[in-house]
């Protein structure tokens, strides 16, 4: 069985730059998850999908931070414009009670 | 603010030892217990769950949960170098899916 998948692997912006992350969940996952690690820290649930819509994204930054689930599989999770304080590792994870996490975006913003 | 705690070691274990990893949680509604691995530069991986009071073995891996003192740990027994890794408890409230991390306890085996 596949698992997570996620690009970029790694991502250099400046800082106000834009950028964009994509997931695909492990098929037949109804439920998608986006994380945020900073150094140091345990994963932040950002934003959780039931198929396409949006469980919660209560820790979402949406003044900056947007995303979508598009047929209920692939997501895209954007951030624009960036802060230094935005690097991080996002984390794709799929699954219910258990999740399963995709290799993760390591962004740096400069 | 639901919170997770863990000790965020290092701890040093020598090889062949039991490394215990603790976690107390301070919502009394957390239903879904979790431990995950997490080797430097890689994502976090599922080893443990555990859902009911008492003990859960999986192999060198036996998770203990104590919800009435909201505490719950990890034993690996025979510890090896490729158990060296960083820990995240997890937890999750009755009903949701949604995981709440600890920052994770780093454990090093020493050969």
């Amino acid at each position: 069985e596949a698992g997570v998948a996620q690009s970029p692997r790694y991502k250099i912006i400046e800082k106000r730059q834009s950028v964009a992350f994509w997931c695909n969940p492990i098929s037949g996952h109804a439920t998608l998850y986006w994380y945020q690690q900073i150094l140091g820290q345990g994963p932040k649930l950002l934003i959780q999908f039931q198929n396409n819509g949006v469980v919660d994204d209560s820790q979402l930054p949406k003044d900056r931070f947007s995303a979508e689930r598009l047929k209920g599989v692939d997501s895209t999770l954007k951030i624009q414009p960036a802060k230094l304080e935005d690097s991080a590792v996002y984390l794709c994870a799929s699954g219910g009670y258990e999740q399963y996490f995709g290799p993760g975006t390591r962004l740096t913003v400069t | 603010q639901k919170e997770v705690e863990q000790n965020s070691g290092p701890l040093s274990v020598p090889e062949g030892a039991i490394a215990s990893l603790n976690c107390t949680y301070s919502d009394r509604g957390s239903q879904s217990f979790f431990w995950y691995r997490q080797y430097s530069g890689k994502s976090p991986e599922l080893i443990m769950s555990i859902y009911s009071n008492g003990d859960k073995e999986d192999g060198r891996f036996t998770a203990q949960l104590n919800k009435a003192s909201q505490y719950v740990s990890l034993l690996i027994r025979d510890s090896q170098p490729s158990d060296s890794a960083t820990y995240l408890c997890a937890v999750s409230r009755a009903g949701s899916y949604q995981l709440t991390f600890g920052k994770g306890t780093k454990l090093s085996v020493i050969p």
